[in-house]
């Protein structure tokens, strides 16, 4: 148990909807990362918050959001789904200064 | 940018040694870092480098050369529970907090008696 809580841990839906994805980081760490992994394909970074304010960006669709609460949970925001955005959405943390990063045993979206 | 290469498959007997290997170019490097991942499950923490050399931890080492940008995970005593895939992830120098990494496609290795 890495300390990482996501939830939903499997969530199915159709084209055009609108999920949210929650994750609770390990006690102490500030810092929240969310990647994607689809089928077959490597963890694509999404997006990084530190202490509430965002930090990185990665190859996030326009159609996807984040943000980070005062109490450091995150939530990531998937718009106007797409067959396509069918994937494992993975959170992780960690603190500053710290490599490693904890995953969450992540969220399994499927959407028909 | 970074890129990362590692091969997609790699296959070895139970109680043998196995070396994935992982070449990157990224354009500030501040550490590599190999993770274990079983199908559907999170990734794992494995091993950390970031100075040139070899790190040992129990049955798995990790060796890095920065000059060469490559680095290789060593499995020995092969367990059929290693069956996984094996990810290398490179950290890149960031602006203040700023830390993520850049995972490559992983490494599926399969373990067969």
């Amino acid at each position: 148990d890495s300390g990482v809580t996501q939830t939903p841990k499997h969530l199915i839906t159709a084209t055009g909807q609108r999920v949210t994805l929650r994750c609770s980081p390990r006690s102490g760490d500030l810092s929240v990362y969310w990647y994607q992994q689809s089928l077959d394909q490597g963890l694509q970074f999404l997006i990084q918050y530190y202490n509430g304010e965002e930090r990185a960006k990665g190859n996030i669709l326009e159609r996807f959001s984040a943000q980070q609460f005062p109490d450091l949970h995150s939530e990531l925001n998937l718009s106007s789904l797409e067959l396509g955005d069918s994937a494992l959405y993975f959170c992780a943390s960690n603190s500053v200064g710290a490599g490693e990063l904890f995953f969450g045993e992540g969220s399994r979206l499927t959407v028909l | 940018g970074q890129n990362i290469d590692q091969p997609t498959e790699m296959t070895a007997t139970e109680g043998a040694i196995v070396q994935i290997n992982c070449t990157y170019q990224t354009s500030g490097f501040n550490g590599l870092f190999w993770y274990q991942q079983h199908a559907g499950e999170a990734p794992t923490f494995l091993s950390y480098n970031v100075l040139d050399g070899l790190e040992e931890k129990g049955r798995f080492s990790s060796f890095l050369s920065r000059s060469k940008g490559y680095s290789y995970l060593l499995l020995k005593e092969l367990q059929m529970k290693d069956s996984a895939s094996y990810l290398c992830a490179v950290r890149a120098l960031g602006t203040g907090t700023a830390s993520k990494l850049t995972f490559g496609t992983g490494t599926r290795l399969q373990v067969t008696l």
